[in-house]
């Protein structure tokens, strides 16, 4: 069973940088396994915010960024804004199979 | 405009069937296709599965093949998610997404919430 994780929960401060991360079970995250980010806020469906690794879509702020660091899937905001309190969830793709991570819970404090 | 819209709440007893649905609009439907998403109360999304509209070709989860029904009326720009005999452990939201190709997964629709309880 392939395992996808993330940090449980990160804390930040407004105006401030953090950087999200997404690991896999079965070694070292590449562009091949097309990591998706995605937001979710409470009592709301989930929003794409990145796609194949560091690609963003028309409504993604310039603040939010996709990367691949040391092995993992990254998501990185920078400026981090009150709005950005929320739960981010990578999704992976395993040659037809796809596996989400846990989450990370987002306070920004 | 891009929408998924995704069909209303339900409350089932266990052993019921169910189907819900996720009406696209805006876009070609048979050229996207489109994923099934479970979140449990309190808990994270769990990837279910995805089918493409134009063949009906689908993938499962193996977590949930055997389990659910994915399907689609290209006809009608319309996906299911089918239970023949539900179990209080189905109680979750059930979301679609449509997948606009291999890396990419953009729009979501406002989710199902499906409660089981006898």
């Amino acid at each position: 069973q392939t395992v996808v994780t993330q940090e449980p929960s990160l804390t930040v401060s407004p105006g401030g940088t953090v950087t999200l991360t997404c690991a896999s079970s079965t070694g070292a995250v590449t562009s091949g396994f097309y990591p998706n980010w995605f937001q979710q806020k409470p009592g709301q469906a989930p929003r794409a915010l990145i796609y194949g690794t560091s690609n963003k879509h028309s409504w993604t702020p310039a603040r939010f960024s996709g990367s691949l660091l040391g092995g993992k899937a990254a998501l990185t905001l920078s400026g981090v804004q009150p709005e950005d309190e929320a739960e981010y969830y990578c999704l992976l793709y395993y040659g037809g199979a796809r596996v989400f991570g846990g989450g990370t819970k987002l306070t920004v404090l | 405009e891009v929408q998924l819209v995704q069909s209303g709440a339900e409350v089932k007893k266990p052993g019921e069937s169910l189907k819900i649905s996720c009406k696209g609009s805006g876009y070609s439907f048979t050229n996207y296709w489109i994923g099934w998403v479970r979140q449990m109360p309190g808990k994270g999304l769990e990837w279910m599965g995805i089918i493409c509209p134009g063949d009906s070709d689908t993938r499962y989860s193996p977590s949930f093949q055997g389990q659910v029904t994915i399907s689609a009326d290209k006809s009608i720009s319309t996906a299911y998610l089918q239970w023949s005999s539900l179990k209080a452990s189905d109680t979750a939201i059930y979301y679609c997404v449509r997948r606009l190709n291999r890396s990419s997964f953009d729009y979501w629709g406002q989710g199902t919430l499906v409660t089981v309880s006898s």
